[in-house]
């Protein structure tokens, strides 16, 4: 069946580093790609997402791109700020399975000061 | 537009109590899914409406867990005879039929003692 793997946490950054976390997934035919955050106390919220092979999702200076090749979706920022830190969720959903979403297990970001 | 919301927000009962969880989807929104999830992991699908039909149930749903949309608007989540495996938050979200982007509620975090 589909299925998110992501990497591991917790990853802890300092202030305006380079962030990366990798996402593979497997999944029949073309799903839709979606970065959530889960900010401590709050809610899931989408973060980004991409429809098809190429497409790059961005938001908040958050850019991810949907590639086929590597059936990858790995999520990058240039700079990132101690508000960033927070958990983040990489998932899938297909039209055929009702757009019901499956999600990776999360990564922890602390970003320090 | 005041986006999903959940009630009650947190619930602790004591095992073997009954629990019902009340979700109420953003008002237009024809799709309402439900989710669970653990501690340190991503949420997993459990069942979702369009309008009043549940189209589909996860293995996850045992015959404990009943969920229902009579009206096509809100739904609600009954567990009986809660066991302590059942502590989680539990999670709804929103869309329109056809669309892959969801809206999630702050959830229900529920605690089986």
């Amino acid at each position: 069946g589909d299925s998110v793997t992501q990497m591991e946490g917790p990853v802890t950054l300092s202030e305006e580093a380079f962030l990366t976390i990798n996402c593979t997934y497997t999944a029949t035919g073309y799903p839709s790609l979606f970065w959530y955050v889960q900010y401590p106390g709050e809610g899931l919220q989408l973060l980004l997402k991409a429809t098809k092979a190429d497409d790059k999702g961005s938001n908040k200076g958050f850019e991810a791109t949907y590639r086929k090749e590597t059936t990858s979706f790995h999520l990058e920022k240039g700079s990132v700020q101690v508000s960033d830190s927070a958990v983040y969720f990489c998932a899938l959903s297909r039209g055929t399975g009702g757009f019901k979403t499956i999600f990776g297990a999360g990564t922890r970001l602390f970003v320090k000061a | 537009d005041t986006g999903v919301s959940q009630d009650p927000r947190h619930k602790i009962t004591k095992r073997g109590q009954n629990v019902t969880f009340r979700c109420d989807p953003i008002s237009e929104h024809n799709r309402l899914y439900w989710y669970r999830q653990t501690l340190g992991q991503g949420p997993e699908f459990l069942t979702y409406f369009q309008n009043e039909a549940q189209l589909e149930k996860s293995r996850l749903l045992s015959d404990r867990f009943s969920a229902e949309r009579p009206k096509g608007s809100f739904s609600t989540l009954e567990i009986q005879r809660t066991e302590q495996g059942d502590s989680a938050m539990y999670l709804c979200a929103s869309s329109l039929a056809g669309e892959d982007t969801q809206y999630f509620g702050p959830g229900t975090r529920l605690t089986v003692l």
